[in-house]
């Protein structure tokens, strides 16, 4: 199995700032991914970090919304630009492992406020 | 499409029951896996059963998949009051190599 770590793990934000969430893998994977779930909902794909390239994203997110960094094969990065309190959900993220299983960090909890 | 979607939307049994849940999906798959995911917090990985497995076992665990009805189904046995959780089927295919999520089942265990 991996362990995927996640930072924040909790945060509330202003409105109309940025956060970016970290995500790290304890071992080199191809594929990592970016889910949002929000309140009482089920997991919606945001994009595929991609190793190299840029992100591949999702009907109904952007780029300029979401950036997404991935520099290395254990490592990603999502930012949420310009928060309302629509973007209040949990964030996660996960990586595809040996034998196409996938795994999900804890999620990083943000309150838009 | 790939998502998997779980029956029923939510099961309540007393401890010691068996719980089953179900899923079905419309596309060919590599694989199936499902998850489970407690009150706001991280899915874990439970089991993956492969497009030519039929049958999948994990300590109280027990996975089906029958490819030409495109269904599968969990059964937990002996069921425990930390069972209370959300469960999530994901059918896997290597053409889009990603996971499409379901509303899941939500499962309550009284003990």
């Amino acid at each position: 199995s991996a362990v995927i770590s996640q930072k924040p793990s909790r945060d509330i934000c202003q409105r109309g700032t940025s956060l970016t969430i970290q995500c790290q893998v304890d071992s080199q994977v191809t594929m990592m991914f970016w889910y949002r779930q929000q309140p009482g909902q089920s997991l919606t794909l945001i994009a595929t970090a991609n190793q190299g390239s840029e992100a591949t994203y999702e009907s109904g997110f952007v780029i300029d919304k979401f950036p997404i960094s991935r520099p290395n094969l254990t490592f990603s990065t999502l930012t949420v630009s310009n928060m309302s309190p629509e973007d209040s959900s949990i964030y996660l993220c996960s990586a595809e492992c040996s034998g196409n299983t996938i795994y999900f960090g804890e999620g990083s909890w943000l309150t838009v406020v | 499409s790939q998502q998997g979607e779980e029956d029923p939307q939510a099961l309540s049994i007393q401890e010691g029951e068996n719980a089953t849940m179900n899923c079905s999906y419309k596309t060919s798959i590599n694989n199936l896996q499902w998850y489970r995911q407690n009150s706001g917090r991280g899915l874990v990985h439970l089991i993956l059963i492969r497009s030519n497995e039929r049958e999948k076992h994990s300590g109280r665990l027990r996975v089906t998949l029958d490819t030409s009805k495109k269904s599968s189904s969990l059964l937990i046995t002996a069921s425990r009051a930390a069972d209370t959780a959300s469960y999530f089927c994901a059918p896997f295919s290597s053409n889009t190599g990603k996971l499409i999520f379901g509303q899941g089942t939500t499962l309550q265990v009284k003990p």
